[in-house]
C-alpha cells in the first residue's frame, strides 16, 4: 500500500487566496483526521472523519476553514480567505474504525501564507 | 476539553543517559498511544496501551499506561543519537476513535 497520500507537499500563497489542501487515506481504512502542526501549538486536530462522515470539527479554528469527505478516498481541507496566521504544516491521517487502532499519516502539507 | 500535557517539552542528554517522559491528563482515555516524528515526516506508531497498569517493551523503550488510564511515561534505557526525534502521546477519546495529541517531547541525544 502507498501510505496516505496528500497533495501539495509545499503550498506558498498570498494573503486572501483560497488554499485547497488533498489527502487520499489508506484503502480500507474508516476514519480520517486532519491536524495542523506548529512550533508553538502541536499537533491540533481540526476535524475527523468516521465513515466519511464528520464527526468532530471543534477543532476547526475559523468559518474560514472547511472540510470535505466525498468518498471514502478523498478528503480535502480548504481555506477561504488564507491569512499568514495559517502557516503551518497540515497532516492527514487514517485509521481502521476500531478503537485503539494506530493511525497512520502522511508526509504533510506545507503551508505558507505571505 | 481533553487535554494531554506532556512534560518535559525539550530534553537534551548524552548518550549513554537515561531519560523519562511523561503524558499527563485529567480526562480518562481508552488507550494511549506513543508516536515519533521525524523531520519532514508525520509521527509514526511506537505502541499503544490499553489497559490500566500496562507496561509494554520496545527493545531499550519501556511505556507505562497509569492505573487510571490518565497518564503514561516513556523511558529510554542507555539513549541514543538514533533516538533523537519529536516524541508525541496521543490518547483515544471514548468511543469514537477521536486522537488527540500531547504538545511533544523533542529529544536530542548528544553522542
Amino acid at each position: 500500500d502507498a501510505g496516505v497520500i496528500q497533495s501539495p507537499r509545499h503550498e506558498v500563497t498570498e494573503m486572501g487566496q483560497e488554499v485547497t489542501l488533498r489527502c487520499k487515506p489508506i484503502s480500507g481504512h474508516n476514519s480520517l483526521f486532519w491536524y495542523r502542526q506548529t512550533m508553538m501549538r502541536g499537533l491540533e486536530l481540526l476535524i475527523y472523519f468516521n465513515n466519511n462522515v464528520p464527526i468532530d470539527d471543534s477543532g476547526m479554528p475559523e468559518d474560514r476553514f472547511s472540510a470535505k469527505m466525498p468518498n471514502a478516498s478523498f478528503s480535502t481541507l480548504k481555506i477561504q480567505p488564507s491569512e499568514p496566521r495559517d502557516s503551518a504544516v497540515y497532516f492527514c491521517a487514517s485509521s481502521r474504525t476500531a478503537v485503539n487502532t494506530e493511525a497512520f499519516f502522511g508526509q504533510g502539507t506545507r503551508l505558507t501564507v505571505v | 476539553t481533553q487535554l494531554l500535557e506532556q512534560s518535559p517539552q525539550f530534553l537534551s542528554i548524552q548518550e549513554g543517559e537515561n531519560l523519562t517522559v511523561y503524558c499527563n491528563s485529567s480526562s480518562v482515555f481508552s488507550s494511549l498511544q506513543w508516536y515519533r516524528q521525524e523531520p519532514g515526516e508525520g509521527p509514526v506508531l511506537l505502541v499503544t496501551v490499553v489497559t490500566g497498569g500496562e507496561v509494554k517493551k520496545l527493545k531499550r523503550l519501556t511505556f507505562q499506561f497509569g492505573d487510571a488510564r490518565k497518564d503514561s511515561s516513556l523511558h529510554i534505557t542507555a539513549a541514543q543519537p538514533g533516538d533523537t526525534g519529536l516524541y508525541l502521546c496521543a490518547g483515544v477519546a471514548g468511543n469514537t476513535g477521536k486522537l488527540i495529541f500531547g504538545q511533544g517531547t523533542t529529544l536530542q541525544v548528544k553522542p
